[in-house]
């Protein structure tokens, strides 16, 4: 399976923007990145995910690195209600779409 | 608005007894999925599916078992619950292809005493 590499945990201040990263060396190149998160006590939620470039929603951004061996997850103005469990995964099209979680950065979010 | 539904959204139940989770969505997603997951534990594939009549084991080997007789729904059943099967069980729905985004449930939250 691809595995993924993310830090533990972060901290970030409230109102400024968040950038987390994610190590995918082994990423092939039908496979999508995809970023969920879990707040406590709640389902994981969709955020966003790309192929190649970058993409933009109203949650967030993906910055995506050229050789797409890395990615960056960037909450552009923090918030209290954005603390959670960050996840980093690949969609990989040999697996049928299959998400396989890691550990996750856990993100907290001072005020 | 399209979504997907966990019911109970907790359950205590007596060890022995047979329990079914209950997972229906409602955005015709061919693809499911249950996930296990232990207090601030990663989540596990533990079931998934691509469609009617289809149903794969996942990659963390569980008892229990899963059916999908209908587009909309994929409920999970314990035979005999154990105090081991406590644990969060998260249902998921998505649209083909390694791009999908998955929906998923609140989840079910399972203790067997």
């Amino acid at each position: 399976d691809a595995k993924t590499t993310q830090p533990n945990s972060m901290e970030s201040n409230e109102e400024e923007p968040v950038h987390l990263p994610c190590n995918h060396s082994t990423i092939s190149g039908t496979d999508y990145i995809h970023w969920y998160r879990q707040l406590p006590s709640q389902g994981p939620e969709y955020v966003i995910h790309g192929l190649t470039s970058n993409v933009n929603n109203r949650m967030a951004s993906l910055a995506i690195a050229e050789d797409r061996k890395s990615s960056t997850l960037i909450l552009h103005r923090a918030t209290l209600r954005d603390a959670a469990v960050y996840y980093c995964i690949l969609g990989r099209g040999g697996q049928g779409g299959k998400l396989i979680f890691g550990q996750g950065t856990e993100l907290s979010v001072k005020p | 608005e399209a979504d997907i539904y966990q019911t109970p959204r907790y359950l205590v139940i007596g060890t022995g007894k047979k329990i079914t989770l209950e997972c229906s969505q409602t955005m015709g997603h061919d693809k499911m999925y249950w996930y296990q997951q232990d207090p601030g534990m990663e989540l596990h594939l533990i079931h998934y599916s691509y469609g009617v009549n289809s149903t794969e084991k996942g990659d963390l080997s569980s008892e229990s078992t899963v059916s999908r007789i209908r587009t909309e729904h994929f409920p999970l059943t314990l035979e005999s619950a154990r105090p081991s099967h406590t644990s969060q069980y998260l249902c998921a729905s998505s649209l083909p292809g390694p791009g999908g985004s998955y929906t998923f449930g609140s989840g079910t939250r399972l203790t067997v005493v």
